[in-house]
């Protein structure tokens, strides 16, 4: 079975270009989530999906960022314009239910200059 | 203040040494009880996760809540070289709307030495 997988595996932006990132979770699973960390920091949530509906998000920093997930399955996230502070390591990660465990990707590492 | 507290090492410990982690958390919402291992350039893995105040034991590794306290604790008997990674402690509650989220510690990196 394949596992949580993403996309890019490293991102180098200018501040101000646009950025999106793909998430491709385990086939069946409803439940998606974003979670980020930035240098030095704990990984910390960003939001959840059931199927293609936003459940919590609560953790997106600012409307700079925008999540969608296209008919249930896969999901991206946008950065638009990104900022210097938005660097860091973006995990997706999907779960069956969720009181199930919570399978994460290998992350996409975003550098903004 | 921040939910959960960990220290983030590094640690770094002979082969064959017992290892003891560590987190404390402030918010008495929290239900469950995870521990993550994360190698690099890669994402964090379930090692294991508990419910209750007590202990859970799978093969060398054991895990221990005190929700009293507010404290969990991972241990490693018989480290390996292969144990070398960076270890999260994570928590959950489920919320009214159905939905729930893991707050994580910051990480704790392990090395063990041959």
């Amino acid at each position: 079975e394949a596992g949580v997988t993403q996309f890019p595996s490293h991102s180098v932006i200018e501040k101000g270009q646009t950025v999106t990132l793909r998430c491709d979770p385990i086939s069946g699973h409803d439940n998606l989530y974003w979670y980020r960390r930035v240098m030095g920091k704990e990984i910390k949530f960003l939001l959840h999906f059931v199927k293609e509906s936003k459940q919590d998000e609560s953790g997106m920093p600012n409307n700079r960022f925008l999540a969608e997930r296209t008919g249930g399955t896969y999901s991206t996230l946008k950065v638009q314009p990104a900022e210097l502070e938005d660097s860091g390591v973006y995990f997706c990660a999907s779960s069956q239910g969720i009181l199930y465990e919570q399978y994460f990707g290998p992350g996409t590492r975003l550098t903004v200059t | 203040q921040k939910e959960v507290e960990q220290d983030p090492g590094p640690l770094s410990v002979p082969e064959g040494a017992i290892v003891s982690l560590n987190c404390t958390y402030s918010n008495s919402a929290f239900q469950y009880f995870m521990w993550y291992r994360q190698y690099s350039r890669k994402g964090p893995e379930l090692l294991m996760y508990t419910y209750s105040s007590g202990n859970k034991e799978d093969g060398r590794f054991t895990a221990q809540v005190d929700k009293s306290s507010k404290y969990i604790s991972l241990f490693i008997r018989d480290s390996q070289p292969s144990d070398s990674a960076t270890y999260l402690c994570a928590m959950i509650y489920i919320l009214t709307g159905g939905g729930n989220k893991l707050t994580f510690g910051t990480g704790t990196q392990l090395k063990v030495e041959l």
